[in-house]
């Protein structure tokens, strides 16, 4: 089975600081993973995702994610936070071997950039 | 621009009521699916379909029902036997390789009145 954990409901940084938010999966072969990133209201736009290769993915608005295996974690990273950042961040994972089955998403997490 | 497109952007059911959801995709996709998001707890598949003609239940597929007779299209029915459907609908596609993440629609939010 596949699942994904997002442990924090909710990050808090001041603007211009480094910000993480955390990803951790289980899947029983390797990964595909994940970053979709939610303004309210509105449908998930994806942020970036890791195939294969580098461990560290850059994506899109200066964000970057980096892949452990040991730690099966995928956390999302940023070295400077931006107000306009503030939105809802989902990973998801599937098994790189289950064929065509569906994403499975965490639960999310609400990211607050305050100025 | 190809996208997806969901409607109506807002809905209103009465109770007992049936309601279809809006789901247009132009990319060529061939696999589409539905979510539903509720505060706190992510989303939930209810359906999903790799195929014309063909779908399968997701996790939680009690009180709804779609369709796919067109590669473009794949509605949400969401039955009167949908006991509490208030939420955010979410439609999405993927890209025939499976590598690929999904794209996905801009929702619907359905309230219950």
């Amino acid at each position: 089975a596949q699942s994904v954990a997002q442990p924090e409901d909710q990050v808090n940084v001041a603007e211009g600081n480094p910000l993480t938010v955390k990803c951790t999966y289980s899947v029983s072969g390797n990964p595909y993973l994940f970053w979709y990133v939610q303004y309210p209201n509105r449908g998930l736009q994806f942020l970036l995702k890791y195939i294969t290769g580098d461990n560290l993915v850059k994506g899109s608005y200066g964000f970057e994610a980096e892949f452990n295996k040991s730690q099966t974690s995928f956390h999302l990273k940023k070295p400077s936070a931006l107000v306009s950042d503030s939105a809802l961040y989902f990973c998801a994972v599937r098994d790189r071997g289950s064929g065509n089955t569906p994403l499975v998403f965490g639960k999310g997490t609400r990211l607050s950039v305050i100025a | 621009d190809g996208g997806i497109t969901q409607s109506p952007k807002y809905l209103f059911r009465k109770e007992g009521q049936n309601v279809t959801l809006s789901c247009e995709q132009n990319l060529n996709h061939d696999a589409m699916y539905w979510y539903r998001q509720d505060p706190g707890q992510g989303l939930r598949l209810i359906y999903y379909s790799q195929i014309v003609n063909d779908f399968q239940k997701g996790d939680i597929a009690e009180g709804y029902s779609v369709s796919r007779e067109k590669k473009e299209s794949f509605p949400l029915t969401v039955t009167s036997a949908q006991k509490n459907p208030t939420a955010f609908y979410l439609c999405a596609s993927r890209h025939p390789q499976s590598n690929y993440g999904y794209t996905f629609g801009s929702g619907t939010r359905l309230t219950v009145v």
